[in-house]
Formats: C-alpha cells, sequence, structure tokens
C-alpha cells in the first residue's frame, strides 16, 4: 500500500520567506508527527496530531511554526519569516494510535 | 528527561562481518518502547523493530538480532554477515508519552555504518 508522502522534497527559500510542507499520511493512521532532523544528527519530535486535533506542540522552536491537520488527513507545517537555522530536513511520520511510526522521505529546507 | 545514546558515530566493516551497533538509553518510565529505524542514503526512515519493555526476550529477524538488556539499559543491534545494502545510518529511539498520550520518539544522533566489498 502506499506509504507516507511529503512534497515538496526540496525547497530552497529565501531568509525572510514563508514556506509550507505537506504530509500525506498512510490513509487510516489517526496519529501523526512531524520531525526535524539536522545534518548529522537524530529526528528530533516538533508536534503531534490525534486526528484533527493537535495534542502536542512542545518541540515547535518558534511561533514562527504552526502546523495544521484540518480534515484529519494531510497535514501541512509552515514556517513563517524563515531563517538559517531553519535549514533540516522536515520529516513526517503516521501510525495507529499506539504502534510503530511510518516515516515519510522528507522535505530538505534550505534557508539561504 | 529521556536520552538515547548511540555511542558509536562511525563504523566500518567489510562484507560479511558481523557488526553490532549499541544504544543505551535513559528513563523514568516503567512502560516504554524501544525501536530501530534505517535511514539509508534516499533518506527515508525505515523502520526495523519495536520492542516493549516488559519482553526482554531477544529477536531475531533473518540477518538482524536485537539484544534487550533491562538491567544495563541496552538495546544492541547485531548484523550478520553483513552486506553493502545495509550501509546507511541507524537510529535507536525510546518512546515518550507526551502531552495528549502520545508516543512521540526520541532518538540518538544515529551510528553510520558502511559496509565495503
Amino acid at each position: 500500500g502506499a506509504g507516507v508522502s511529503q512534497s515538496p522534497r526540496y525547497k530552497v527559500a529565501k531568509r525572510g520567506q514563508d514556506v509550507a510542507l505537506r504530509c500525506d499520511p498512510i490513509s487510516g493512521h489517526v496519529s501523526l508527527f512531524w520531525y526535524q532532523q539536522a545534518l548529522g544528527q537524530g529526528p528530533e519530535f516538533l508536534t503531534y496530531f490525534q486526528n484533527e486535533a493537535q495534542l502536542d506542540k512542545s518541540g515547535l522552536p518558534s511561533d514562527r511554526f504552526f502546523a495544521e491537520r484540518p480534515e484529519g488527513s494531510v497535514s501541512t507545517l509552515k514556517i513563517q519569516r524563515t531563517q538559517q537555522e531553519d535549514s533540516a530536513v522536515y520529516l513526517c511520520a503516521s501510525s495507529l494510535a499506539r504502534n510503530e511510526q511510518y516515516f515519510g522521505p522528507g522535505t530538505r529546507l534550505t534557508v539561504t | 528527561a529521556q536520552k538515547v545514546t548511540q555511542a558509536q558515530t562511525e563504523i566500518s566493516v567489510v562484507e560479511k562481518e558481523d557488526v553490532t551497533l549499541d544504544c543505551v538509553y535513559e528513563t523514568r518510565d516503567t512502560t516504554y518502547y524501544l525501536f530501530w529505524y534505517k535511514q539509508p542514503p534516499s533518506g527515508e526512515l525505515v523502520f526495523l523493530i519495536r520492542r516493549n519493555s516488559f519482553d526482554e526476550q531477544n529477536e531475531i529477524s533473518g540477518r538482524y538480532s536485537w539484544n534487550f538488556q533491562k538491567s544495563t539499559s541496552s538495546f544492541n543491534f547485531t548484523i550478520t554477515a553483513s552486506q553493502v545494502v545495509d550501509s546507511a545510518v541507524y537510529f535507536c529511539a525510546l518512546s515518550e508519552i507526551s502531552q495528549g498520550g502520545s508516543e512521540k520518539l526520541v532518538f540518538g544522533k544515529g551510528t553510520k555504518l558502511t559496509v565495503n566489498p
């Protein structure tokens, strides 16, 4: 079956621009997670949705980061006024409740 | 706070050698899950295994085996008869029950494995 998909795969943004990253989870997965992976590091948790409810956003690094999942399926991570330190790979994962997470290919964001 | 340590940053072996990737974790929870993921050069994290903290039985899947020892807080991963296709970064992770009851993952920094022909 289809796995988690993310788009775009690569994004180059000039400092100060807004970006939107999309995640299509596996059909039927109620849980959706966003992680940020800096070069040479392990992924770090950003936020979690259960269906359309954002239950945990403790990992979002600043108020420039915003995520939504309005209909409980597709999710968008938005970064406003991008800065160089936002350059990273943004990974989306989905799972059935309390189960292993399946990851998408990620979006590599480069802020110049 | 939860923490996962993968002390080996990089390992290089020759094909057909056995290799063990170490993982040590810290948690105050009595119930938790441990995971291993593989990240090949393509970048996508591939799920390998999930273990419950109450189940200390070793597990074998083909050339892969995992050794979970609660007494030393370790969850090591061994690849037997390594192959070039095993070359990747391997991450160990620990689940943490967070706000809203999610099982967010806390990852180690990863071990880059290179298998040379």
